[in-house]
């Protein structure tokens, strides 16, 4: 049982480099999101998505984009890596439950170093 | 502006006896609230959560008291065990507002030792 699954698992990158970070779920959820964690920090929503198809931007989404083109998968990616992109990065992903909330499942991040 | 905060960055506690995490929020539209449980190098993991319609919520050890009047929420796990040392997230949602999209505001976390 896989749940949500990231990769990479690590990756270091030079300043101006681009890459996907991918992200897989089996459990048929329709909500996939990506977060940021930073030392000291909470997690922050970067982007979101409701559905195939759809993106939506969270609280930190610059520097930052997405796609959903199966359900399944929801993938981030970084353009032009920027050193201030250094963190641990979280997919999760959560059913729409009509008459009650489904809380949100996670992966175990993928750790991200921009030399 | 931080919406939901966790002002305690640790807390150790001796195995058996109760451990407490607290959260404050600040946005009164908050209608749902979570907590998540993180070890190092894995993902959160969901614990327990409370709707504002209710005032406690209990899973086996764990209970989950919300005071809506004071913004206030708090975690009380009992008997604490040396494996509940973790990383304890705080997270609050606009779940009934029509937002579609369940996303979560986080604290910054309150590490927890249990001490054996």
């Amino acid at each position: 049982n896989a749940g949500v699954t990231q990769t990479p698992k690590f990756r270091v990158l030079k300043t101006g480099q681009s890459m996907t970070l991918l992200c897989a779920q089996d459990m048929n959820h329709e909500y996939m999101y990506w977060y940021r964690q930073d030392p000291g920090m909470g997690l922050r929503l970067i982007h979101y998505s409701v559905g195939e198809g759809t993106t939506a931007k969270g609280e930190v989404p610059d520097g930052y984009n997405v796609s959903r083109l199966k359900k399944q998968n929801f993938l981030l990616g970084l353009e032009s890596a920027a050193p201030s992109q250094t963190s641990v990065y979280f997919c999760a992903s959560s059913s729409a439950g009509l008459l009650s909330f489904r809380p949100q499942h996670f992966g175990d991040g993928t750790r991200l170093s921009i030399l | 502006d931080q919406q939901v905060k966790q002002n305690s960055p640790s807390l150790s506690v001796q195995e058996g006896r109760i451990s407490i995490l607290n959260c404050d929020y600040t946005n009164s539209m908050f209608d749902y609230f979570l907590w998540y449980k993180k070890y190092p190098a894995e993902g959160p993991t969901f614990l327990i959560s409370i709707s504002s319609i209710k005032d406690k919520n209990e899973d086996g050890r764990f209970t989950v008291f919300l005071n809506k009047s004071a913004k206030h929420l708090s975690l009380h796990i009992v008997p604490s065990q040396p494996g509940d040392s973790a990383v304890y997230f705080c997270a609050a949602s606009f779940a009934y507002s029509g937002a579609g999209s369940y996303q979560l505001t986080f604290g910054k976390g309150t590490k927890l030792s249990v001490i054996p």
